[in-house]
């Protein structure tokens, strides 16, 4: 059971907006800010937004995150088949003294 | 640009240790402007923190494996290591290490980037 909850599945279809949700208390969302990874097929997982809102460089703007409580939120805009992934939200939890993951949702482009 | 590259035996027998080096390359493990971190993903499931260290040794640890991890950082060598012992099946996953960084501010902000390709470890007699 993660400390984190998520969807286990998402999907769309191509050019819509998705968004995936991760829900939390007050001793990991509440307080500190949340981190996406992207994990394709076969490969490590990726930073894909950090401090809860903001993109590395190279992640398309398509993708952008928010925060609100305990709860975050990734959206993919103009969604492409290349989405296809595991995402998975991560924060610190004060409480634990560790880091924290979702579950992880997988996302299918239809 | 910094690469990490894991590395370890692929196979380890129930109750033995198992042990794992992330070598850092295209930057120092020195920087004190971060930290370094293993997680571990069992097949067809999701991500796991284990534990983070800084260049200053401070660590930190999953309460879950805190009793079996041991996390280091060998300056000479430019690489992180992990020991987990007493090793079971449940043990069995693909291991990552990745840089870590830290902002503080209101809120404190925890981000792992880059990551490893990983390094699958089964635990089997």
């Amino acid at each position: 059971q993660s400390v984190l909850t998520q969807p286990p599945s998402a999907s769309g279809t191509p050019g819509q907006r998705v968004t995936i949700s991760c829900s939390g208390s007050g001793s990991n969302i509440g307080s500190n800010t949340v981190n996406w990874y992207q994990q394709l097929p076969g490969t490590a997982p990726k930073l894909l937004i950090y401090k809860s809102n903001l993109r590395p460089s190279g992640v398309p703007d398509r993708f952008s995150g928010s925060k609100s409580g305990t709860s975050a939120s990734l959206a993919i805009s103009g969604l492409q088949s290349e989405d296809e992934a595991d995402y998975y939200c991560a924060t610190w939890d004060d409480s634990l003294n560790a880091c924290v993951f979702g579950g992880g949702t997988s996302l299918t482009v239809l | 640009q910094v690469q990490l590259q894991e590395s370890g035996p692929g196979l380890v027998k129930p109750s033995q240790t198992l042990s794992l080096t992330c070598t850092v390359s295209g930057g120092s493990i020195s920087d004190i402007d971060y930290y370094w971190t293993w997680i571990r993903q069992p097949a067809g499931k999701g991500l796991e923190w284990i534990a983070r260290i800084y260049t200053s040794g401070r660590a930190n640890y999953n309460p879950s494996l805190k009793s079996r991890v041991t996390i280091s950082v060998d300056r000479s060598k430019n690489h992180l290591s992990l020991k987990l012992s007493s090793v079971t099946a449940a043990d069995t996953a693909t291991y990552y290490c990745a840089r870590g960084y830290t902002y503080y501010d209101v809120e404190t902000s925890d981000w792992f980037d880059p990551w490893g390709q990983g390094t699958l470890v089964s635990v089997s007699s």
